[in-house]
């Protein structure tokens, strides 16, 4: 089942302006991960929030969490041509058993020159 | 240098055939899933395995089959009863078996069948 939902489903923007996608989940978490996806490649992990923690940053990447409003956004700032990709957001669930990310459906992300 | 090899990349089959996709991993993990990617999709969990020799159904576990013999490799084959196999499909390893951490991926094979 798909646990997070991201929002936009597409987003296109101009190289360097600032891109946000969000994510909202409907199950408590131990953490929240981005990946990234070129098309046609595999997924590359980008960065990785646990449910104790509210900011997180990585170079150009900025993500925070809320978890009472079970949701979570992904900032990238100065934006260039090489960030076209999709991205997804992905929970591991707290269910007090071995557990297992599931994935949402993605932003779809455009930047052009 | 450490990864995740999956192949091959595109693979052609006729209906009624099984096909198996083939996983390695020389990172050293434990876990490792396989997951399938519709067009505009999110992933979807197939099967995944924490240790050798034992493995668990995934969301869309109908119609696949895996094995996990060595700690390396989880192949995963499809059989010619998944209805609709034409998809992207993606291998993953990780380190931690219990709170998920970081997922390492392949870079997918892509089944189309005629």
């Amino acid at each position: 089942s798909q646990q997070g939902e991201e929002d936009p489903q597409a987003l296109s923007i101009q190289e360097g302006e600032n891109a946000t996608m969000n994510c909202s989940y409907k199950t408590s978490i131990n953490n929240l991960q981005w990946y990234r996806q070129n098309s046609g490649r595999g997924l590359v992990h980008l960065i990785l929030i646990r449910s104790n923690e509210r900011e997180k940053h990585s170079g150009r990447l900025r993500v925070t969490l809320d978890t009472s409003k079970k949701s979570s956004s992904l900032l990238i700032t100065a934006s260039r041509a090489a960030d076209t990709a999709s991205y997804f957001c992905a929970t591991d669930p707290n269910t007090g058993t071995a557990s297992k990310l599931t994935f949402g459906t993605g932003t779809r992300l455009q930047v052009t020159l | 240098d450490g990864g995740i090899t999956q192949s091959p990349k595109y693979l052609f089959r006729k209906e009624g055939q099984n096909v198996t996709l083939s996983c390695e991993q020389n990172l050293n993990h434990d876990a490792m899933y396989w997951y399938r990617q519709d067009p505009g999709q999110g992933l979807r969990l197939i099967y995944y395995s924490q240790i050798v020799n034992d493995f668990q159904k995934g969301d869309i576990a109908e119609g696949y089959s895996v094995s996990r013999e060595k700690k390396e490799s989880f192949p995963l084959t499809v059989t010619s009863a998944q209805k609709n196999p034409t998809a992207f499909y993606l291998c993953a390893s990780s380190m931690q078996t219990g709170n998920t951490g970081e997922l390492f991926f392949g870079e997918g094979s892509r089944l189309t069948v005629l």
